[in-house]
């Protein structure tokens, strides 16, 4: 079946520095994928979004690219703000599905 | 649009007592998605529905738990009676096809049962 991997965290980074965060990804037909963000006390929020092979989703400075023959879509920023301090989500859906397969969650902390 | 509306954000109930949790999706949006978050298990599906009818409702955790969407506007889940496991933030979410757009959110329940 479906499924999502994403790296444990949580992840603790000095502002400005460099963020990567891991998804691979199991699926069996076309997926879409995309990554969430949720701030504290807040719900989740779409980040960002490719839909087909090597399509770059990118919002607020964040990049991920749909990579098929790695099966993966690794989430990134050049320079990260206290800001971003908040929990990311992988997911996928299936072109035709109509039910999303989340990650476990990345936990980043930005510190000054 | 004002996005997915639930309330209430915050609901403390004693153990034994209903509970019920609303959701209005984003108009227009066909599919909606009952989720429950805890620290133990993360994210966890518990129902959703298509043009308000419920397809897959697998991921409802017992009897206690109801779900029902009596139009296209308007989502009910209704925990009765509650428990102290049931202590959760509650998500709805909506979509009008979730493999081009993905979900929309609300802000989610906090649930606290005591």
């Amino acid at each position: 079946g479906d499924s999502v991997t994403q790296m444990e965290g949580p992840v603790t980074l000095s502002e400005e520095a460099f963020l990567t965060i891991n998804c691979t990804y199991t699926a069996t037909g076309y997926p879409s994928l995309f990554w969430y963000v949720q701030y504290p006390g807040e719900g989740l929020q779409l980040l960002l979004k490719a839909t087909k092979a090597d399509d770059k989703g990118s919002n607020k400075g964040f990049e991920a690219t749909y990579r098929k023959e790695t099966t993966s879509f690794h989430l990134e920023k050049g320079s990260v703000q206290v800001s971003d301090s908040a929990v990311y989500f992988c997911a996928l859906s299936e072109w035709t599905g109509n039910q999303f397969y989340f990650g476990t969650g990345t936990s980043l902390t930005v510190i000054p | 649009d004002a996005g997915v509306i639930q309330s209430p954000r915050h609901e403390v109930t004693e153990m034994g007592q209903e509970v019920t949790l609303r959701c209005k999706p984003i108009s227009g949006h066909n599919s909606l998605f009952w989720y429950r978050q805890t620290m133990m298990r993360g994210l966890e599906l518990l129902i959703y529905f298509n043009n308000n009818v419920p397809i897959d409702d697998s991921g409802m955790p017992e009897d206690r738990f109801s779900a029902k969407m009596p139009n296209a506007s308007f989502s009910t889940l209704k925990i009765q009676p509650s428990e102290p496991r049931d202590s959760a933030v509650y998500f709805c979410a909506s979509s009008f096809s979730v493999g081009t757009y993905g979900y929309t959110f609300g802000s989610g329940t906090r649930l606290t049962v005591v």
